[in-house]
């Protein structure tokens, strides 16, 4: 089983609706959460952190659930920018290793 | 501009030929990592350091080697490519471990023939 499980999607999602996915985690002791975002096949770019008390930066908002170890993020009113693919990103240990889902596919239609 | 820079961006090459993919930062970064990424699998973490001269592995380190001799470098050496190292690879750097956000290089395209 793979540490960090997406759904590869795509999302098709037309422009101003509201879309949301979630990311799963295995290891109960995961200490820091992350949605990054990627552009076709260009470097990661960081989204936003999770915090446990869940979080907004304009239209995104992201959850954690520790409980059923899961992370969430909700994007309102897509934009057609908003196309990418989504990372959830776990870290671990006294390092913080990283632990990188395959991803999201979010297509924002016009 | 605060960046993280690879190269070459895109390679082509044949078995056993041995080959370096350069990755400099100019944030005065502690911390430096390799990735490579797979249709599926997300990316995968190969070496990492924590500071000059301290290295480790990550989950897939078969087949590589990195050196950490000046802090702004890290580069990524194949002694022998074979075409299961044909990938995407990303040089990434953070300030202070994992719970830092990562800075990733524009990517390196590698096949190996």
């Amino acid at each position: 089983r793979k540490e960090v499980e997406q759904d590869p999607g795509p999302f098709n999602v037309p422009e101003g609706a509201t879309v949301a996915f979630n990311c799963t985690y295995s290891n109960s002791a995961s200490q820091s959460f992350f949605w990054y975002r990627q552009d076709c096949r260009k470097e990661p770019k960081l989204l936003m952190s999770v915090y446990s008390s869940g979080n907004e930066d304009g239209r995104f908002t992201a959850q954690l659930n520790r409980a059923s170890q899961y992370i969430s993020l909700l994007i309102r009113d897509s934009k057609l920018s908003d196309s990418a693919t989504y990372l959830c990103v776990v870290t671990r240990g006294s390092w913080g290793k990283l632990q990188f889902g395959a991803g999201t596919q979010v297509v924002v239609t016009p | 501009e605060a960046q993280v820079t690879q190269n070459p961006r895109y390679l082509i090459t044949v078995t056993g030929k041995k080959l370096t993919v350069t990755c400099s930062q100019n944030m005065n970064h502690e911390y430096m990592s390799w990735y490579r990424q797979d249709p599926g699998l997300g990316l995968r973490q190969i070496y990492y350091s924590m500071n000059v001269e301290v290295t480790d592995k990550g989950d897939v380190p078969e087949g590589y080697k990195v050196s950490r001799k000046e802090k702004r470098n890290f580069p990524l050496i194949l002694e022998s490519p074979s075409p299961n190292q044909t990938s995407l690879y990303f040089c990434a750097s953070n300030g202070r471990g994992g719970t830092d956000t990562q800075y990733f290089g524009p990517g390196t395209r590698l096949t190996v023939l």
